[in-house]
C-alpha cells in the first residue's frame, strides 16, 4: 500500500520554508526521500532508518516518527533549484526488499 | 562509470506486440528493480531482484516478466502490450542484497513507452 504524501502541491517564493509529510498505514523500517525534476530521473536525497537520528543535507532535513509511522521533509530558505516533485519511499519492517513510493508532492519555487 | 543505463529511451508499440526494455548497471549492485511512473500515481514497483537468479513481484506485476541471469542486467519483458501499459519506466539499483531499505536507489534515465 502506497504511503500518503501531503500536500499534493506547494508554491513558494525564494527564501520561504516548506514541510512535506509522508505517512503510512503500516509499520515502517526506513523512509527514503527523492527529488525529481521534470523529464529527469528521481535523485536520492536521504534515508532515515528506524531508531536513527534526524538527518540533514544543506538546508534540507527530515525526521522519522516511528510510532506515528510518519516522516517529514523540511526545506528551509528555499531556492529556485528546489523546484521539482518530491517522493517518499517506504520500506516496511517485514518487507525490507521493497521500496514503495508515495504519489509525490510538486514543489514550485518562484523568484 | 555509466551508472544505470536503460534502452531504448522512447518506444511506440501496437497493442499485442511484445518487447523487452533493457537495463544494465556497472556498479556491481546486487539489488535491481523496475518502476512505472504515471501522472498522479507516483512510482509503482513492478518487479525486483535481490541478486542473480532471484526475482519477485512488486505492486503491479501483471503483464510483465523479468529474469536476472547476471548481476549487471535486469530486462523487463512486455508479453502482449496494452494501452494501459503506456507509461515511463524506470530501472533502479542499489548495492545491498538485503534490499533498498538502507541504501539509496540509483535510477536510470527512463524509457517512455506508448502503446497504441
Amino acid at each position: 500500500q502506497q504511503p500518503v504524501q501531503s500536500p499534493q502541491a506547494v508554491i513558494l517564493r525564494e527564501g520561504e520554508d516548506a514541510v512535506i509529510n509522508c505517512s503510512s498505514s503500516k509499520a515502517l523500517y526506513s523512509v527514503h526521500w527523492y527529488r525529481q525534476k521534470h523529464g529527469e530521473a528521481p535523485v536520492f536525497l536521504m534515508i532515515l532508518l528506524k531508531g536513527g537520528e534526524q538527518k540533514g543535507h544543506d538546508k534540507i532535513s527530515a525526521s522519522f516518527n516511528e510510532k506515528k509511522q510518519q516522516s517529514s521533509l523540511y526545506l528551509t530558505a528555499s531556492q529556485l533549484s528546489y523546484s521539482g516533485t518530491y517522493f517518499c519511499g517506504t520500506s516496511g519492517a517485514y518487507n525490507t526488499d521493497k521500496l514503495i513510493f508515495g504519489t509525490g508532492t510538486r514543489l514550485q519555487v518562484f523568484p | 562509470n555509466a551508472g544505470v543505463t536503460q534502452t531504448p529511451k522512447f518506444q511506440v508499440l501496437k497493442t499485442g506486440q511484445s518487447m523487452t526494455l533493457q537495463c544494465a548497471q556497472d556498479m556491481n549492485h546486487e539489488y535491481m528493480s523496475w518502476y512505472r511512473q504515471d501522472p498522479g500515481m507516483g512510482l509503482r514497483l513492478i518487479h525486483y531482484s535481490v541478486g542473480a537468479g532471484i526475482t519477485d513481484q512488486g505492486e503491479v506485476p501483471n503483464g510483465y516478466n523479468v529474469s536476472r541471469s547476471t548481476t549487471e542486467d535486469f530486462p523487463l519483458r512486455l508479453l502482449s502490450a496494452a494501452p494501459s501499459q503506456t507509461s515511463v519506466y524506470f530501472c533502479a539499483s542499489s548495492y545491498s542484497n538485503d534490499g533498498p531499505y538502507n541504501s539509496p536507489l540509483h535510477f536510470g534515465n527512463g524509457t517512455r513507452l506508448t502503446v497504441t
